[in-house]
């Protein structure tokens, strides 16, 4: 059980394109999702933390505009990259906490190349 | 601010032998999870530990929670080819919970 569900898994995609990254909650409501990105050989660096039915919380140094959070039901959110270039390229994960377990689940990720 | 460290960050062993990966968190915390890490994957939950003395084990490896001396230890028994990977200690923030993540240890085992 708890399970989320993302995707796309492997995304090639135009410089100045745009991406959506869907997270879905299969089994439980996710009131919180947290979206990672992860450059290789790294540890996971959070972008933001959404909430749902309201504006999501950005790091420091996450451009808000480029990467759109959007968390508007209990069991989707998503994340679009916006105008993305090379430098965007990374694997981006998707986490939601279970309150009542003290976990959290992991989305199976998204490798993002922008060429 | 909340840090966690982990080390070593790289770790070659051969099969059979047994080591220690170690997790330092600088504020209090009564929580740490352990997770792995295969390449191109996502995470994968290993261990929730969530009170001082806390320690569990599956197969070959056994992670232990000091939160007094705010650390824990992820030990590998008679390690096997099947469990080289990334492995990261995650710590969670008191404000909203989210985790505070270690820099992963890449551990490989030759056969």
């Amino acid at each position: 059980g708890a399970v989320v569900s993302q995707h796309p898994s492997r995304v090639i995609c135009k410089s100045g394109t745009s991406v959506k990254i869907e997270c879905r909650s299969l089994d439980f409501q996710a009131t919180t999702m947290f979206w990672y990105r992860q450059f290789p050989k790294q540890s996971l660096m959070l972008m933001a933390t959404s909430n749902e039915g309201s504006k999501a919380t950005y790091e420091q140094g996450v451009e808000k505009d480029k990467f759109l959070i959007n968390h508007a039901s209990l069991t989707l959110s998503t994340l679009t990259v916006t105008s993305a270039h090379p430098e965007d390229s990374s694997f981006y994960i998707c986490s939601a906490p279970l309150w009542e377990r003290y976990g959290y689940t992991f989305g199976s990720g998204t490798r993002l190349t922008v060429v | 601010e909340l840090k966690v460290e982990q080390n070593p960050l790289f770790l070659s062993m051969q099969e059979g032998k047994n080591y220690t990966i170690y997790c330092n968190y600088s504020t209090t915390s009564d929580r740490l999870y352990w997770y792995r890490q295969d390449p191109g994957k996502s995470l994968e939950s290993l261990f929730v530990l969530l009170s001082n003395g806390a320690v569990k084990q599956e197969g070959r490896l056994m992670a232990s929670l000091d939160t007094k001396a705010r650390l824990s230890t992820l030990h590998i028994t008679a390690a096997v080819h099947d469990l080289s990977a990334t492995y990261f200690c995650a710590v969670p923030s008191d404000s909203n919970y989210q985790l505070i993540w270690g820099a992963g240890t890449k551990l490989i085992i030759k056969p």
